[in-house]
């Protein structure tokens, strides 16, 4: 099973943009790579999904190497608001299995 | 879209009693629901995973018998924390996985999570 590691935090100052590392040595084959944001008292916020290469959206970009032992989320342009802390998870189903590793998760704190 | 409620956001209940979690996929279809349990500062932690119809597929060191899972339909999954004790006390996080065009995505949506207090 495929382990996930992060650092335990990281500061910034508004916008700039910040990357965010996550380690999965032994990932597997079916294994596609999540993120997720979350404010205290609240449930996690998807933020991006990717199996390979670049995944961008509206809000983040996921850049996963072509061996997927790792996996960065970019943040452009930050602001307070984004002081969270942000999950990583690796994951696989199989028929109606599925398989989930989560990161003990980055605290971002932003500063202005 | 892709909404997930959860009901009570918050609960207090004495010792002894049991206390039902109601999670909803307001808009999918959730094909298999998950739950979570978080204490302060730390990640998540998978309890279980349900798939509509199914029994529930508790985690190693999850009690089955306390933490009662249903899902009943392909919107509605409950946990039912029975006979609850303090330690019991914790964040409770519901999340869903649906059909988007008939394919399943793969992507986890959260509820806003239960705060359970057991005095």
């Amino acid at each position: 099973l495929a382990k996930t590691t992060q650092p335990v935090s990281m500061d910034s100052y508004e916008g700039q943009e910040v990357n965010i590392t996550c380690s999965h040595n032994n990932i597997a084959t079916n294994d596609y790579i999540t993120w997720y944001q979350q404010f205290p008292s609240q449930g996690p916020r998807f933020i991006i999904q990717g199996y390979k290469t670049k995944v961008t959206n509206e809000v983040a970009s996921l850049f996963i190497p072509a061996d997927r032992k790792s996996s960065t989320l970019s943040l452009p342009r930050v602001s307070l608001s984004d002081t969270a802390v942000y999950y990583c998870l690796v994951g696989s189903r199989m028929d109606s299995n599925y398989q989930l590793i989560w990161g003990a998760g980055t605290k971002l704190i932003i500063k202005p | 879209g892709a909404v997930v409620s959860q009901h009570p956001s918050r609960v207090i209940c004495k010792s002894g009693t049991s206390v039902k979690i109601e999670c909803r996929s307001l808009d999918f279809q959730a094909t298999t629901m998950f739950w979570y349990r978080q204490f302060p500062k730390q990640s998540l932690m998978l309890m279980a995973t349900s798939n509509e119809g199914s029994k529930a597929t508790y985690e190693q060191g999850v009690e089955k018998d306390k933490f009662l899972i249903n899902h009943a339909s392909l919107t509605l999954s409950t946990l039912t924390v029975t006979s609850a004790h303090p330690e019991d006390s914790s964040f409770y996080i519901c999340s869903a996985i649906g059909l988007a065009g008939g394919v399943s995505t793969d992507t986890q949506y959260f509820g806003p999570g239960t705060r359970l207090t057991v005095l």
